[in-house]
C-alpha cells in the first residue's frame, strides 16, 4: 500500500543505453513530477505533469522523456545513457500545488 | 542560480537539545516554503510549511520561523531525538504553482 511507488530501486547500466524507470501513485493526485538528485546532493526539478499534461519541463536534455498514460502513472525514459546521468531520479506526487509526496528513489548508474 | 541555501551542511546536537535548521532565499516571489527530511535510501518525507502571511507554524516539537524582510527562515526541533537524524531540505515555492525548488539540505545527528 506504498503511496508513491517506483521501479526499479537500482538501475546499472551500460553508457549508450536506453532505460526506463516507472512511478506509480496511489494517492489520487493529479499531479506528478520527476526530480534529481545529483553527486552533490541538490534536488532539482526535471518534469511535472497535471492530468497527463505536460506543465513543468526544466532544461533537460531531449534523451530524457517523460510519458503519462494516466494520472496514476508517469514514467521517464532516457536515451543514449551517459556517465553524467548517473543520479537518483525521485518521482513525487501531489494533488494541485499542494504538499508533494515522493517515492524511494531509484538509483541510476552509468558505467 | 542557487535560490534556496542552506549554509550548514551538517549539525550534531546532542539529544534533548534543541536543534536549529537554517535556510536563505534570494527570490523575493517565493510565498511557500516547506522542510522535508528524509532517511538514507528513502524519498524525502514533508515535515511542515509556512505561507508568507505568517512568521510562524508549530507542529509539536517542530517549529518553523520565518524572517520574510531577511529572506531566512529555520526550523526547530526541540526535543531533539536520536531519530531525528537525518537530511533536511527546505523547498520554497510561490502559491499556486507547483515548481519546488530545494535547498542543497543539512545533515542532522542526533546522539545520545
Amino acid at each position: 500500500d506504498t503511496a508513491v511507488s517506483q521501479t526499479p530501486k537500482y538501475l546499472v547500466t551500460q553508457m549508450g543505453n536506453d532505460k526506463s524507470i516507472k512511478c506509480e501513485q496511489n494517492l489520487g493526485h493529479d499531479t506528478m513530477y520527476w526530480y534529481k538528485q545529483d553527486s552533490k546532493k541538490f534536488l532539482k526539478i526535471m518534469f511535472s505533469y497535471n492530468n497527463k499534461e505536460l506543465i513543468i519541463n526544466e532544461t533537460v536534455p531531449n534523451r530524457f522523456s517523460p510519458k503519462s498514460p494516466d494520472k496514476a502513472h508517469l514514467n521517464l525514459h532516457i536515451n543514449s545513457l551517459e556517465l553524467g546521468d548517473s543520479a537518483v531520479y525521485f518521482c513525487a506526487s501531489s494533488q494541485a500545488a499542494n504538499e508533494q509526496f515522493f517515492g524511494p528513489g531509484t538509483r541510476l548508474t552509468v558505467l | 542560480d542557487q535560490q534556496v541555501k542552506q549554509n550548514s551542511p551538517s549539525l550534531s546536537v546532542q539529544e534533548g537539545r534543541i536543534s536549529i535548521l537554517n535556510c536563505d532565499y534570494t527570490n523575493s516571489m517565493f510565498d511557500y516554503f516547506l522542510w522535508y527530511k528524509k532517511y538514507p535510501a528513502e524519498g524525502p518525507t514533508f515535515l511542515i510549511s509556512i505561507s508568507s502571511i505568517k512568521d510562524k507554524n508549530e507542529d509539536g516539537r517542530f517549529t518553523v520561523f520565518l524572517n520574510k524582510s531577511a529572506k531566512h527562515l529555520s526550523l526547530h526541533i526541540v526535543p531533539s531525538q536520536p531519530g531525528d537524524s537525518a537530511v533536511y531540505f527546505c523547498a520554497a515555492k510561490r502559491i499556486g504553482f507547483q515548481k519546488l525548488v530545494f535547498g542543497t539540505g543539512t545533515r542532522l545527528l542526533v546522539s545520545p
